[in-house]
Order: structure tokens, then C-alpha cells, then sequence
């Protein structure tokens, strides 16, 4: 199986901060890499999949990129509804399967 | 618009079953993959299993194979998932997820609201 090995676990940072997660898979998946934000008590939300393709209507100061097996996740411009607990995941087509990181919780500084 | 609506949830003791259903509409069910994803109390999201468009291929992680089975109905647009042999450490929140198709790219792009199961005596 995959492993994917996301960090920081934990960020602070300010609003207007340029913020980076890393997620690091255990082969090569090429470009299988979806990126999810979460806030607390809600469903996640695709932010970016295929490791840098915006998600319809989410703003473009979220970027991702990566190939292989190192992937990076980038807020540019952190704005106040941004704090939330980011998650990157892989998946595999044949067979079908996903699995996600650990996670990012990104708390206001 | 897309909806997606978990029930079943509730209180069981370990060892015994329950059934997890998702409702779909506001889309052509057939068309796609669906998934169901957990999350324990306080914890990561951690993918359980998907169903492909047509039924035909199921796959579920480690922890659940022979235990959960996912299934849906095409002509009532529902996925659901039948989970026997529950243990305290399935308690969490089951979020059923639609797997955007193939020419859009890849992604859960439209998760339920979420349905709470708890495995305790």
C-alpha cells in the first residue's frame, strides 16, 4: 500500500501569510494527488486534484504542485476563512483505491 | 443541484451490524464512482471503500475488508454500506462521497453531510 506522509501536522501563521504543506508519497504516483480543506463540523472540500488543477470556484490563491512522490500545497495570501485543517490524498486506478494524509491544521497565529 | 444525504447512523454494540444509506440526486448517478469515507472523533479522514459506476468493482481498506460491503442501487440512485462485526474503534462519522468523473479529473468533489455511528456497550 501507498503511505503518504503529510507536514507540518500543525501551522500558525497570520493573515496575509504565504503558506506551504508537503505531502510525501512512498512510490511514485505521479500526478494522483487531490488536496482537501476541512472546517471543523463540516464535509472536506476539493481544493485542488491531479496535484495542480483548481477545483471549480475555489479562489486561486490556493495552488498545488508536485509529481512523483513530493507534492507541495501553497495558500499565497492567507485570508481569515482559510483556518482550517488541510488534507492531501492519493489515489490508485487500477485497483481503485484512495488514502489520505494526516493532515494540516492551520491555526491563527 | 448535487445532494448527497446519509442516514442510518446511530449507537451499536460491538459485534453487532448496521446499514449506512446515501441518497443521491441533482445528478446522473450511473455515471459515477462512489465512495465512503470516515472519521473518528477528533481525528484524520480516513478513505473506507468505493463502488464503481456500473457496480461491477468494489474495493475497501485494510482495516474493513471482510467486515464492510459496499453496495448501490442504480434505480433508486442510493449507495450503501453494510457493516457487521463493528468494534469500538469504527465509531466515527461515515461520509458517503462522489468521485468526479474521469474527463473532469480526479477528487471527491461532493460529500454528504455526514452520519455519526457509535460503537459502544
Amino acid at each position: 500500500d501507498i503511505q503518504m506522509t503529510q507536514s507540518p501536522s500543525s501551522l500558525s501563521a497570520s493573515v496575509g501569510d504565504r503558506v506551504t504543506i508537503t505531502c510525501q508519497a512512498s512510490q511514485d504516483i505521479s500526478d494522483s494527488l487531490n488536496w482537501y480543506q476541512q472546517k471543523p463540523g463540516k464535509a472536506p472540500k476539493l481544493l485542488i486534484y491531479d496535484a495542480s488543477n483548481l477545483e471549480t470556484g475555489v479562489p486561486s490563491r490556493f495552488s498545488g504542485s508536485g509529481s512523483g512522490t513530493d507534492f507541495t500545497f501553497t495558500i499565497s495570501s492567507l485570508q481569515p476563512e482559510d483556518f482550517a485543517t488541510y488534507y492531501c490524498q492519493q489515489y490508485h486506478n487500477l485497483p481503485l483505491m484512495y488514502s489520505f494524509g494526516q493532515g494540516t491544521k492551520l491555526e491563527i497565529k | 443541484q448535487v445532494q448527497l444525504v446519509e442516514s442510518g447512523g446511530g449507537v451499536v454494540q460491538p459485534g453487532k451490524s448496521l446499514r449506512l444509506s446515501c441518497a443521491a440526486s441533482g445528478f446522473t448517478f450511473t455515471y459515477y464512482h462512489m465512495h465512503w469515507v470516515r472519521q473518528a472523533p477528533g481525528k484524520g479522514l480516513e478513505w473506507v471503500a468505493v463502488i464503481s459506476y456500473d457496480g461491477s468493482e468494489r474495493h475497501y481498506t485494510d482495516s474493513v475488508k471482510g467486515r464492510f460491503t459496499i453496495s448501490r442501487d442504480n434505480s433508486k440512485n442510493t449507495v450503501s454500506l453494510e457493516m457487521t462485526s463493528l468494534r469500538p474503534e469504527d465509531t466515527a462519522v461515515f461520509y458517503c462521497a462522489r468521485e468526479k468523473s474521469p474527463i473532469e479529473g480526479a477528487g471527491l468533489d461532493y460529500w454528504g453531510q455526514g452520519t455519526l455511528v457509535t460503537v459502544s456497550s
